[in-house]
């Protein structure tokens, strides 16, 4: 089955802790992208990468860190979490960033900084 | 920078009815794609249709349609004989092919009323 995946799905954590949000697709996608969504705000994009080992930064890349090693595997990493991104994470893929394929969306994490 | 503006927070819609959700965008670009997803209660990210703004005619699928004037900047949704599953939160969102990012709305929830 065609699918992007996010683990984890819940995560409680605590300021400064680093942690690592894994995203998987399994659609050799290009396209790769991460986001978070607030109540208000909508989606706001946090880095996006075009292919591997190509990636850049979206609407609101301060305090993450991505990389992209592996076609299929995107992960997003906050080193020292705060509370201000205690939000809804989501990850996405296309077939390419540079035309009017839709996104593929994973089915988001939900992290909690305490 | 480009913008997605979704003016309308909240729609309510009897049942069977067709509605109209709004959204104008903010680009210097010439060369771009306009989405909308459907976010039910669930949280997941759901495709509804694509225009590209070079499409001259305006896209269907199913039940859905995108009335796309580019001279005004605007890619409203409109979902034909609404069903009581249409209820969900639905985003408008915009990929520019230059710099490749996307942006999306704040979103509009729309309640489908029996």
């Amino acid at each position: 089955e065609a699918q992007v995946t996010q683990n984890p799905r819940y995560l409680i954590t605590v300021t400064g802790k680093k942690l690592t949000v894994t995203c998987s697709q399994n659609m050799n996608h290009e396209y790769m992208s991460w986001y978070r969504q607030d109540p208000g705000l909508g989606l706001r994009q946090i880095y996006y990468s075009m292919n591997v080992e190509v990636t850049d930064k979206g609407d609101v890349p301060e305090g993450y860190k991505v990389s992209r090693k592996e076609k299929r595997n995107f992960p997003l990493i906050l080193e020292s979490p705060s509370p201000n991104q205690t939000s809804l994470y989501f990850c996405a893929s296309s077939q390419s960033g540079t035309s009017g394929y839709e996104q593929y969306f994973g089915p988001g994490t939900r992290l909690t900084v305490t | 920078a480009q913008k997605i503006t979704q003016t309308q927070p909240g729609m309510f819609v009897q049942e069977k009815e067709a509605v109209t959700l709004d959204c104008t965008y903010d680009t210097s670009d010439q060369s771009y794609g306009l989405f909308w997803y459907k976010q039910p209660s669930s949280g997941e990210m759901i495709f509804l249709i694509y225009q590209g703004s070079y499409d001259e005619q305006n896209a269907t699928e199913g039940r859905y349609s995108l009335n796309f004037q580019k001279a005004r900047k605007s890619a409203n949704l409109v979902i034909s004989a609404s069903q009581l599953g249409d209820s969900a939160m639905y985003f408008c969102a915009m990929r520019s092919y230059n710099n490749n990012d996307m942006r999306f709305g704040a979103g509009t929830r729309l309640t489908v009323k029996p």
